[in-house]
This record gives structure tokens, sequence and C-alpha cells, in this order.
């Protein structure tokens, strides 16, 4: 299957400071999707990116589609306690078949 | 109003058993899927069915048998339950595949532990 590469596997980081984490594939997607997942639950959908240097925003969090289409990345702004977690990201290549990434571990010193 | 619910919860099962999970979606989607998520956190796909016709089956051992009654449902029953079997399985759902936007909703998943 496809192979997507997530980076960084953990994050340690202040309580205020901004987080960047990235996804690369060798292959061309359609969609890429970026999910939060806290301990016990399912992944929660954050933000959807459909078009080749699409740039969008849910509050704090901002993800991109890369112009190649074979990434993107996730970017949080100012980050608080509640944005510990698991953050996954997720492409889409035909037929609602999405390929997962790793995950990046997000922890939060307060 | 719970999007993608699956039961159990927990499940805790001896090495040969056979057991079942369900799972339901009250958003309207046509599709529907299986996940196991193993102990490093990789999801993993395994089954996918659109309006109850399998369209995706990844190299799942066939103890696994998916059944699809309708659309809103997509139940898992695995037979003769190994070890390796121990993992947390999502159920999710996606609308139509003919929409342009492709999203993806899970459930809250299902703990299955293989003593």
């Amino acid at each position: 299957g496809q192979q997507l590469n997530q980076s960084p596997q953990s994050m340690f980081i202040q309580e205020g400071e901004d987080v960047s984490m990235n996804c690369t594939s060798s292959s061309i997607f359609n969609t890429w999707l970026w999910y939060k997942q806290d301990p016990g639950e399912g992944p929660v959908l954050l933000i959807a990116l459909y078009k080749a240097g699409e740039l969008t925003s849910n509050g704090r969090l901002t993800a991109q589609f890369g112009i190649t289409r074979k990434d993107s990345f996730l970017n949080i702004s100012a980050s608080i306690p509640s944005d510990v977690g698991i953050y996954f990201c997720a492409g889409q290549l035909y037929f609602n078949k999405f390929y997962f990434g790793s995950g990046t571990k997000l922890n939060v010193k307060p | 109003d719970t999007a993608v619910s699956q039961t159990p919860k927990y499940l805790v099962t001896q090495m040969g058993n056979d057991k079942s999970i369900k799972c339901e979606q009250n958003l309207g989607h046509d599709t529907m899927y299986w996940y196991k998520q193993d102990s490093k956190k990789f999801l993993k796909i395994m089954f996918s069915y659109n309006n109850k016709e399998l369209i995706i089956n990844e190299t799942v051992p066939n103890r696994f048998s998916p059944k699809s009654p309708d659309k809103a449902h997509l139940n898992l029953h695995i037979n003769s339950l190994e070890l390796g079997d121990s993992a947390v399985y999502f159920c999710a759902s996606s609308p139509t595949l003919l929409a342009g936007h492709h999203t993806q909703y899970f459930g809250p998943g299902t703990r299955l532990t293989v003593l």
C-alpha cells in the first residue's frame, strides 16, 4: 500500500509555542485530511484539503495542500494543554480509499 | 447525537473464540470502513463497503468477515481469534463516492483483547 511519512514522530513543547508537522508521500493524492486522536477515542477530523496549494484554517489550526500534491503540513499556533494528542494525516487517492501517516504525538507542557 | 457508533467499546475474550463488533452511522453516508489500529497507533484499512457492496478488501485473513445489512450498518465478525488480533478496531464512514469532496468520520473504537 501507499506509504505516508509523517514527521516528527513526537514533539514536546511549551504552552504558547507554535507547532508544525508534515506528511509526505511518494504518490499524488487528491485529498488530504488532518485528524486528532485523544486517548481512548476515535480520530476526529480537523481540516480537509481538496486542491493543490489550498491553505485552510480552523481556529488556531492551519493546513496546506502541497503544490506537488505529494505533501501537506499542519500548523498549530499558540498551543494549549488540550492540544495534546496524536495528529494523523490521511491522503485519498481513489475510491474513497484513505492512507494514514504514522502520527505525530504532541505533548504540551503548561 | 452520535454520528458513528460502535459496540462494544471493550471486548476481552479467549483465543479461539468467535466475536462480532457492530457499527452504525446516522450521517446518511454510502461508504463505511473498518480499520485496525495497532499498539504503535498505525491505522490500517481492512475493508470498505459502498451501498452494501464490498469495494476494498486489504489482504485481511478470511477469519475476518464484514457484513453490511444496509448502508447504515457495517458489522465485523472474527472467527478463531488469535493473540495478534488484539488491537483497537475503528469503524468509519464517508459520503457517496460521487461527491467531489471526500471526508471520513470515525467511531469511538472497540478495544479487542485476546487472551
